[in-house]
């Protein structure tokens, strides 16, 4: 059965440096992988996604993904914290040819000032 | 460009009753998913619907269950509401059914079930 996991509930980053959210996933095939985040009382938004191709994959709001198939996993990044970065970081994951796109726990972020 | 759209935003339920959350996709989108997120946890697949049919289902009872229109809004129906079925319902459309096809979120609707 496919799966992904966020082993990090809660991420604590100082403005200004680089944060990383993990992700590692259990999929057949080749996996199609996704970012999204999600703000107090919001739905979820885009980030980015993986599909094939390079293994880094850049996305919104200056957010980037690093696919490692022999890892197995992809995990966020962002060179330099914003303060608004605060927020709930899901990572997302399916089969080539399913239909069905399940989602990890979720990772709390912190950025402070 | 209108974005997927979801209502009602909240709504208290009592036990045992039915609810139905309804859901616009997103402009172009022609399959629909929905999702539960219960409080602290990730958003778990309930189904996914195109064509106006349920092409997969998630690990939820017979008491979920739903609907898509010819114009591909839909609906999510629950029956005999229990306390544990209080969370937030996510909607989400895609331009065609298939994990490599990205999902957009609606805002959600929050049940509360008393």
């Amino acid at each position: 059965a496919q799966s992904v996991a966020q082993p990090e509930d809660q991420v604590n980053v100082a403005e200004g440096n680089p944060l990383t959210v993990k992700c590692t996933y259990s999929v057949s095939g080749n996996p199609y992988l996704f970012w999204y985040v999600q703000y107090p009382n919001r739905g979820l938004q885009f980030l980015l996604k993986y599909i094939t191709g390079d293994n880094l994959v850049k996305g919104s709001y200056g957010f980037e993904a690093e696919f490692n198939k022999s890892q197995t996993s992809f995990h966020l990044k962002k060179p330099s914290a914003l303060v608004s970065d605060s927020a709930l970081y899901f990572c997302a994951g399916g089969d080539t040819g399913g239909f069905k796109t399940i989602f990890g726990a979720g990772t709390r972020l912190f950025v402070k000032a | 460009d209108a974005g997927v759209t979801q209502s009602p935003t909240h709504l208290i339920k009592t036990r045992g009753q039915q609810v139905t959350l309804r859901c616009s996709p997103k402009s172009g989108h022609d399959t629909v998913s929905w999702y539960q997120q219960a409080l602290g946890q990730g958003p778990q697949f309930i189904f996914q619907y195109y064509e106006e049919e349920e092409r997969q289902r998630g690990n939820f009872p017979d008491r979920f269950s739903g609907h898509q229109f010819p114009n591909y809004s839909s609906e999510l129906n629950v029956n005999a509401l229990l306390l544990g079925d209080s969370a937030l319902y996510l909607c989400a459309s895609s331009f065609s059914p298939g994990t490599g096809n990205t999902i957009y979120f609606g805002e959600g609707s929050w049940l509360t079930v008393v």
